[in-house]
């Protein structure tokens, strides 16, 4: 069975850091990329940025919106995926999630989510 | 950014009887490779979201048939044949053959 765990999120000051983590387990970890998508608090969802499989590069790709204070990567070796978020903002409360990406597809598994509260 | 653009945004329906969700995009959704990276997802209350359908009209195993979803180009569409109670929730279109991949506001189905 497919199952993807988020952890890490709880409250942080504007400015601080995050890492959050995503533990993936019932596949071969390696061979997808993997996504993490958000959902502000009564909001719709937003595409944070996601981390290509080692096969076709392990390249990252971000949105505007984060682009510069977030970082994704990934341990193959452990099956995780980290969403590294630097300079919070109040604007990036929310819940994260992480998505399972098969080649040439989106989103085919979502985690549970965790939530991001940045607050002073 | 490709701007998805869902309607209805809130859609009340009575049991038993269909719906349709229209998404259409600011620009075309075919990829190089001929693919068309236009997928649909279901948020219950208090839920992460799950993916119905894939690349247009493809449906997810476990997917129930009343489900279904078509379209081409800029246009598309998911439809219920007949909504039942555990239908009730967000649902969202989303496009990923241009990054950055973006959604639709969501369309909220509730039970009239």
């Amino acid at each position: 069975e497919v199952q993807l765990v988020e952890s890490g999120g709880g409250l942080v000051q504007p400015g601080r850091s995050l890492r959050l983590s995503c533990t993936a387990s019932g596949f071969t970890f390696g061979d997808y990329a993997m996504s993490w998508v958000r959902q502000a608090p009564g909001k719709g969802l937003e595409w944070v940025g996601f981390i290509r499989s080692k096969a076709y590069g392990g390249t990252t790709e971000y949105a505007a919106s984060v682009k510069g204070r977030f970082t994704i990567s990934r341990d193959d070796s452990k099956s995780i995926a980290y969403l590294q978020m630097n300079s919070l903002k109040t604007e990036d409360t929310a819940v994260y999630y992480c998505t399972r990406d098969p080649p040439w597809d989106l989103a085919d598994y979502w985690g549970q989510g965790t939530l991001v509260t940045v607050s002073s | 950014d490709v701007v998805m653009t869902q309607s209805p945004l809130s859609l009340p329906v009575t049991l038993g009887q269909p719906a349709s969700i229209s998404c259409r995009s600011s620009q075309s959704l075919v990829y190089n490779d001929g693919n068309t990276y236009l997928n649909w997802f279901q948020q219950r209350p208090g839920q992460s979201p799950r993916r119905l359908i894939y690349k247009v009209s493809n449906r997810d195993s476990g997917v129930p048939d009343r489900f279904s979803g078509s379209g081409s180009g800029t246009d598309f569409t998911l439809k219920i044949s007949r909504v039942e109670a555990e239908d009730v929730g967000v649902y969202y279109c989303v496009q990923g053959t241009h990054w950055p991949y973006t959604f639709g506001q969501g369309t909220k189905l509730e039970i009239k």
